[in-house]
């Protein structure tokens, strides 16, 4: 079984502060870990991946994620936030031998200007 | 290239009735997979389709079922809906191990 926990619902930071959204996983082999972005009445957009390789990877709009083993985290983080990354944001697992994306319930973020 | 598309954008139906949704991938993509997405909620996995077969299923009743076309294309299909089945329901496509794209959704309101 995999799953996905996200620990806040929702994150408040003000503008060019640091933002960081935590997300932990459980899968039975290797991770594929992601991280979508959902703004109001639309689908999910890719943000980034960590499939294997380097532990620290960098995706869209400035944003990274650190994938930490020991921890079984992968937490997203921008070191200055937007008013415009004010949105819902998705964790997502997979295990290495499934083909189902199994998401967190999400984490709300507002940037304040 | 015109990203994954769903038609229609909103719906509304009676209890009892039948939907038909409907998915194109992104170009070059040939896996699709449903979710929904319940309000305040996310996505919950509803199967997947590769090959014109459905290769994975998730926690969902048979009421839930599907296609895959030729030209990599999907339609869900619900039947006898019940009010619980509103949601938004968002189809990604994908290649083989990697990153799924998905469209902007199909809200179901069931009345």
């Amino acid at each position: 079984a995999q799953s996905v926990a996200q620990p806040e619902d929702q994150v408040n930071v003000a503008e060019g502060n640091p933002l960081t959204v935590k997300c932990t996983y459980s899968v039975s082999g290797n991770p594929y870990l992601f991280w979508y972005v959902q703004y109001p009445n639309r689908g999910l957009q890719f943000l980034l991946k960590y499939i294997t390789g380097d532990n620290l990877v960098k995706g869209s709009y400035g944003f990274e994620a650190e994938f930490n083993k020991s921890q079984t985290s992968f937490h997203l983080k921008k070191p200055s936030a937007l008013v415009s990354d004010s949105a819902l944001y998705f964790c997502a697992v997979r295990d290495y031998n499934d083909y189902k994306l199994s998401f967190g319930a999400g984490t709300t973020v507002t940037v304040r200007a | 290239d015109a990203g994954v598309t769903q038609s229609p954008t909103h719906l509304i139906k009676t209890r009892g009735q039948q939907v038909t949704l409907r998915c194109s991938p992104k170009s070059g993509h040939d896996t699709v997979s449903w979710y929904q997405q319940a309000l305040g909620q996310g996505p919950q996995f509803i199967f997947q389709y590769y090959e014109e077969e459905e290769r994975q299923r998730g926690n969902f009743p048979d009421r839930f079922s599907g296609h895959q076309f030729p030209n990599y294309s999907s339609e869900l299909n619900v039947n006898a809906l019940l009010l619980g089945d509103s949601a938004l329901y968002l189809c990604a496509s994908s290649l083989v191990q990697t990153e799924a794209f998905f469209g902007q959704g199909t809200r179901l309101t069931v009345v």
